[in-house]
């Protein structure tokens, strides 16, 4: 079974500094893997995914993530934190389906701004 | 821009007591998701509907939970009896079955459930 481990449970940055969430994986075939950013009390919503070809993704909000399958990595980055990117960033994994079923979310990493 | 809805968006409730939420997906979207996320945790999958019928409950307690989609595209996932355990948000996803954003799921706002 695929499981997604997200390293820091917290991760507080000062505003302009480069955000960094680590973000492991495993997976017995080669995974969709998907970036999902939450607001309090809201649902989630895709920052970015990696399916096939490029390696490294963009996303919206300036964020993106690069798959390193040597190293079973998709960690997020972004150069330059605004106050609004504080929220809950969840790394998510499928490897059934081509991303068609159910995917296996890390538990998530609580991204802090400081001004 | 289509959005998946879910109500009620908050629900308070006593043990031993029924409840039920309600998804209605983006429209046309085939497959429908449901996710229990635990304070402090990612998601995790209870059932995954392709049209009306069920494709995953591996993950959903049967014993008190079940859940619907009869006519392949509003859905009700429903606890009898809720367990204080059960406090949690619960996440309706949809996804389309072709075409562009194939293998992206949209999320509701989620319901967030409180048992007493």
């Amino acid at each position: 079974a695929q499981s997604v481990t997200q390293l820091g449970s917290h991760v507080s940055v000062s505003e302009g500094a480069l955000v960094l969430l680590r973000c492991n994986y495993s997976s017995s075939v080669p995974p969709y893997l998907f970036w999902y950013v939450q607001y309090p009390n809201q649902g989630l919503q895709l920052l970015l995914k990696y399916t096939t070809g490029a390696t490294l993704v963009k996303g919206i909000n300036g964020f993106e993530a690069e798959f390193k399958k040597s190293e079973t990595s998709f960690h997020l980055t972004k150069p330059s934190a605004h106050m609004s990117d504080a929220a809950e960033y969840f790394c998510a994994v499928s490897d059934k389906g081509g991303g068609a079923d159910g995917l296996t979310f890390g538990k998530g990493t609580h991204l802090i701004i400081q001004p | 821009e289509a959005e998946v809805a879910q109500s009620p968006r908050y629900k308070i409730t006593e043990k031993s007591q029924a409840v039920a939420f309600w998804c209605d997906p983006i429209s046309g979207h085939a497959t429908l998701y449901w996710y229990r996320q635990i304070l402090g945790q990612g998601p995790e999958l209870l059932v995954q509907f392709q049209d009306e019928s069920v494709v995953d409950d591996s993950q959903l307690p049967k014993d008190r939970f079940s859940a619907e989609r009869l006519k392949g595209v509003d859905s009700t996932l429903k606890i009898q009896p809720a367990e204080l355990g059960d406090s949690a948000m619960y996440l309706c996803a949809s996804r389309a079955a072709l075409g562009q954003g194939y293998n992206e799921q949209f999320f509701g706002p989620g319901t967030r459930l409180t048992v007493l």
